[in-house]
């Protein structure tokens, strides 16, 4: 069975600070993990995905996530928060690119 | 390459009535899946469809249903609709690795 735990239903950071979304993942099988991020009213865009290549995967807008197998982990991190990264940000895990298993999300908010 | 888009947007139905929602994946992308999303329950996974099968569903009643054509194009259904369904519905594309979300259909049930 998969599923997804996300730490923290809402995080606030101050512009510049970093950025740490905490993501953890029970799976069966090693799995392909991926970062959303969705805006008010929008659909979810992809950020990042770990599909078992390099255990440090880059995404875009400055985002980047660890896969630690020992710590069934895949946190979400950003060295310096800007204004636009407010959004709710959403990890999620997939066995076989079929069917994914959404964590609850983590709503970021960023102080001027 | 033009992104996924579902139609309607916005969606006002009452209680009793049933609802067809329409997705339009990315083009080559062959697997169409349907999530509903609200508050909280968060994002559930409603079905998966591939090459006009239903290759996975998730756990919700008989009332959702789903169909995909021979273009991928892919439509849900909600029969007997009541106030628990209103949710924002999102369409995601799926190429071998990568799943692409649709900006979503927001249903109201009154």
């Amino acid at each position: 069975a998969q599923s997804v735990t996300q730490l923290g239903s809402h995080v606030s950071v101050s512009e510049g600070a970093l950025v740490l979304l905490r993501c953890n993942y029970s799976s069966s099988v090693p799995p392909y993990l991926f970062w959303y991020v969705q805006y008010p009213n929008q659909g979810l865009q992809l950020l990042l995905k770990y599909t078992s290549a390099a255990t440090l995967v880059k995404g875009i807008n400055g985002f980047e996530a660890e896969f630690k197998k020992s710590e069934t982990s895949f946190h979400l991190t950003k060295p310096s928060a800007h204004m636009s990264d407010a959004a709710e940000y959403f990890c999620a895990v997939s066995p076989n690119f079929n069917k994914f298993y959404f964590g609850s999300g983590t709503k970021l908010n960023v102080k001027p | 390459k033009a992104g996924v888009t579902q139609t309607p947007r916005y969606l006002i139905k009452t209680r009793g009535q049933q609802v067809t929602l329409s997705c339009s994946p990315i083009s080559g992308h062959r697997s169409v899946s349907w999530y509903q999303q609200t508050p909280g329950q968060g994002l559930q996974f409603l079905f998966e469809y591939f090459s006009e099968t239903q290759r996975n569903k998730g756990n919700f009643p008989g009332r959702f249903s789903g169909r995909q054509f021979s273009n991928s194009r892919s439509e849900m259904n909600v029969s007997t609709l009541e106030l628990g369904d209103s949710a924002l519905y999102l369409c995601a594309s799926s190429s071998a690795y990568e799943q692409y979300f649709g900006p979503g259909t927001r249903l109201t049930v009154t």
